[in-house]
Parts: structure tokens; sequence; C-alpha cells
């Protein structure tokens, strides 16, 4: 069965540092890969996804991702965070074969230290 | 832009009360979901539905029934209510046709059970 891991429970960075959350992936087919982002008392927001495709996506606010076929993941960076980034970050997936089923991560909470 | 509408924002209730959550989306999208968020375990998928009168079972389904009544509108209902249902609930939409697993969430549902 598909699932996926985000093995960082807690990510404490300061402001303008680098930045990488982990998501690693189970899945034998063909995913389709999403980060969402959870900002304090709001609902969750997508900030990228991944098709098929170019295996560097783009999201909103700096943020990219990278898939990686031969080691199941899905990372996400940003070159500089900023304050205005502290929030739960879900990694989720869902497959080719039954897209309206997706799986999500147990989040990464990210902490930014001024 | 995606729309998703849930009601009440915060419910308080006893142990053995009769609770429904409700959500609305002005998207015309033909899946609609409920999720629950724990800590420790992410989003959990309670149900789900591809259209009106349709209902499907997710991952986390006992104690809890649902019912789609309209393309729009999608009702969770806990008519026994016990402590380990207290959460927070969240309602989502997707349109497998254009957005490949990708979800829109609504704000949220606090639901204390005492």
């Amino acid at each position: 069965a598909q699932s996926v891991t985000q093995p960082d429970a807690r990510v404490t960075v300061s402001e303008g540092a680098s930045l990488q959350l982990r998501c690693k992936y189970s899945y034998f087919g063909t995913p389709y890969l999403f980060w969402y982002v959870q900002y304090p008392r709001q609902g969750l927001q997508l900030l990228l996804k991944y098709y098929p495709g170019d295996p560097v996506v783009q999201g909103v606010n700096g943020f990219e991702a990278e898939f990686s076929k031969s080691n199941s993941s899905f990372h996400l960076r940003k070159a500089s965070v900023h304050w205005s980034d502290w929030a739960v970050y879900f990694c989720a997936v869902s497959m080719d074969t039954n897209a309206y089923k997706v799986i999500f991560g147990k989040g990464t909470h990210l902490h930014v230290l001024p | 832009e995606a729309a998703v509408t849930q009601s009440p924002r915060n419910k308080v209730t006893v142990t053995g009360g009769n609770v429904t959550l409700s959500c609305r989306q002005t998207n015309s999208h033909n899946y609609m979901y409920w999720y629950r968020q724990d800590t420790g375990h992410g989003l959990r998928l309670i149900h789900y539905s591809y259209g009106a009168g349709n209902l499907q079972i997710g991952d986390v389904p006992d104690g809890y029934k649902a019912t789609r009544t309209t393309q729009e509108d999608f009702f969770l209902l806990l008519e026994l209510a016990s402590p380990s249902q207290t959460s927070l609930y969240f309602c989502a939409s997707s349109d497998l046709d254009r957005n490949t697993g990708q979800l829109y969430f609504g704000e949220g549902s606090k639901l204390t059970v005492l």
C-alpha cells in the first residue's frame, strides 16, 4: 500500500537560512506528489505539485521540490526562510490509478528563529 | 478561486451527543472528503464521495456517518460522540478532470467531546 513518511516532526531554522524538509513515499506506480502548508488556525493550502515531467517543481513563496524516483523522495527546499514560513508542512501522494485517494504524511512543524 | 466552507468552526458537545458538521463547496468539484487531523497522525481520511447520493468509506470510518445531499453539500454525522472523536476536522474537494489529486480545503471545524 502507498504511504508517505516525513521523518522530521519538527525542524528549527534561523531566518534567512536555507531549508530542506524531507519526504519519502512508497508506491510502485506513477505517483502524483504534493506539498501543502498549514498556517496557524487555518486550513491546508497547496504549495506545489508534481505530475510526471520535470523533476524540479516550483511553488509559491520561493519554495521548490525535487522528485527522485530512485530515492522515492520529494524533498521541499527554500533558499532563504522568512519568519512568515512558520507553519506545518504536509507531503502527500496520490496514485495514477486512483487519484481520488490522497495519502498524507504526519507533517513537519517548521519553527523559524529571529 | 476554489471555495470550501465549513460550519460550525467550533463545537463542544458531551459524550453521547449528536453532532453534524457541514461542508459546502462552490467549485463544481465532483469529489468531496472529510479528514480528521490529530497530533502524531497527520490527516486521516474518514469518508469521501464522488457525487450526490454517493458515499465511500475512508481509512478511519468507525463512529462516523456521512451524506452527500447535492454536488455542493457534504455532511459528517457523529450520532454518539465519544472523547476519542475530539479532533480538528477538514472538508476538502477535488476535480479529477483538471487537478488530479489536488485538494481544496476548508478552514476546519474544531470538535471537543467532553
